[in-house]
């Protein structure tokens, strides 16, 4: 079946460090890939997302390009500041009019300090 | 932005009785909502996709008597635990599908609400 597998946390980084969470993905059609966001207390919310192999998908600083050939949606930003603090998620459908669930990965929990 | 909003954060319960758990899409239309279950350190397992009108379609291994779905409008759905066990704790959250096409692709999620069976 499809699956999400995404680098385990905690993840500890000083403020303006770069910073990369690995995303891989099985699937057996072309998904629609995702990175959601969770801050605390918060619902997940949308990062960004990529439909077809070789977009690239960015918000916030953040950006991740879907690599068919590697099957990876790898996520980065060149300088994270403390606000980043948080649980990323990556994840992917199936459905191209979003008719299906999404499959996630387990998430990552990104800590940055001062 | 599109807002989901999903009630109670935080329901303890006692084994044996039934916990009701709502998600509303507070300032768009949702053809479809979506619940999920997270255990700890696990990733959100979805468990039942659930269209306006209609009933949910369950992901296998999913029991459909103990999870009752309901989606009676276009905002709001909601989640039965039935006869709920200890082993039903967890964290449940829930997503909605905008009706608007060009945003038909992204799930607006719920806080999500912590089950916790005595």
């Amino acid at each position: 079946g499809d699956s999400v597998t995404q680098m385990e946390g905690p993840v500890t980084l000083s403020e303006e460090a770069f910073l990369t969470i690995n995303c891989t993905y099985t699937a057996t059609g072309y998904p629609s890939l995702f990175w959601y966001v969770q801050y605390p207390g918060e619902g997940l919310q949308l990062l960004l997302k990529a439909t077809k192999a070789d977009d690239k998908g960015s918000n916030k600083g953040f950006e991740a390009t879907y690599r068919k050939e590697t099957t990876s949606f790898h996520l980065e930003k060149g300088s994270v500041q403390v606000s980043d603090s948080a649980v990323y998620f990556c994840a992917l459908n199936l459905g191209g009019g979003g008719a299906d669930g999404l499959t996630f990965g387990k998430g990552t929990h990104l800590i940055i300090q001062p | 932005g599109a807002v989901v909003s999903q009630h109670p954060s935080w329901v303890i319960c006692k084994s044996g009785t039934s916990v009701k758990i709502e998600c509303r899409s507070l300032d768009f239309q949702a053809t479809t909502m979506f619940w999920y279950r997270q255990f700890p350190k696990q990733s959100l397992m979805l468990m039942a996709t659930s269209n306006e009108g209609s009933k949910a379609t369950y992901e296998q291994g999913v029991e459909k008597d103990k999870f009752l779905i309901n989606h009676a409008s276009l905002t709001l759905s909601t989640l039965t635990v039935t006869s709920a066990h200890p082993e039903d704790s967890s964290f449940y959250i829930c997503s909605a599908r905008a009706r608007i096409y060009s945003a038909k692709n992204i799930q607006y999620f719920g806080a999500g609400t912590r089950l916790s069976v005595l």
